[in-house]
């Protein structure tokens, strides 16, 4: 089965700060997609980020951008010129590429920016 | 924008009492799923569907049951509330033949007296 590892239960930055949130998974499969997903608080869940495993190339998206190591199992995400609104919980997920569209999560980092 | 909704913010029941969380998505998706959310264990899925009343169990079903009548609703069932089951409950849809993001509602919490 798999599993997916945030050792950071919280973070705390400066706002316009870069901050890197980590996230380890543990698979046997090949083909996979790897996701964070945004939690702001009382707020609905929403997708940051997402890289497809067979893609050596890392995702970003604006501010945010993914260290991809497929044979460490590392997939940190890193949020550049951080601001107030991404105070949230982040979750690092897991799906494999054949069956199901399960996702499997990580326990999640809370990441406050600070003023 | 996908829309999906879940009937509840907040819900409090007592012990043994049946359970209805509903969840509703606008966007003809196959894929369904309920996960629930607690602290320091991230979300842990429940039940989920790919296809009307179709239905498959998750890491932790006991305890639960599902519902899917209507493509468009997917409906959590805690046949005999206990406190343990206090926790968020989150639904989220997809569709394979789109892209392999999920959406989410906003979560029902649900405390058990």
């Amino acid at each position: 089965a798999q599993t997916v590892t945030q050792s950071q239960p919280e973070m705390s930055v400066q706002e316009a700060e870069t901050v890197t949130l980590s996230c380890t998974y543990d698979t046997s499969e090949s083909n996979y997609y790897l996701f964070w997903y945004k939690q702001p608080p009382s707020r609905q869940m929403i997708l940051v980020i997402r890289q497809e495993a067979y893609k050596q190339q890392n995702a970003t998206e604006n501010r945010f951008s993914v260290n991809f190591q497929k044979a460490a199992k590392s997939f940190s995400l890193k949020i550049s010129d951080s601001q107030l609104g991404d105070t949230a919980m982040y979750f690092c997920a897991f799906m494999g590429a054949q069956g199901a569209q399960k996702l499997v999560f990580g326990q999640g980092t809370r990441l406050t920016i600070n003023p | 924008d996908v829309k999906v909704t879940q009937s509840s913010r907040y819900l409090v029941k007592r012990t043994g009492e049946k359970v209805f969380l509903e969840c509703v998505q606008d966007m003809d998706h196959e894929n369904m799923f309920w996960y629930r959310q607690d602290p320091g264990l991230g979300l842990r899925l429940i039940y989920f569907s790919y296809d009307v009343k179709m239905k498959e169990k998750g890491d932790i079903p006991e305890g639960y049951s599902v519902s899917r009548e209507k493509k468009e609703r997917f409906s959590l069932i805690l046949e005999s509330a206990s406190t343990n089951q206090t926790s968020m409950y989150l639904c989220a849809s997809s569709s394979p033949s789109l892209s392999n993001e999920q959406f989410f509602g906003p979560g029902t919490r649900l405390t058990v007296l």
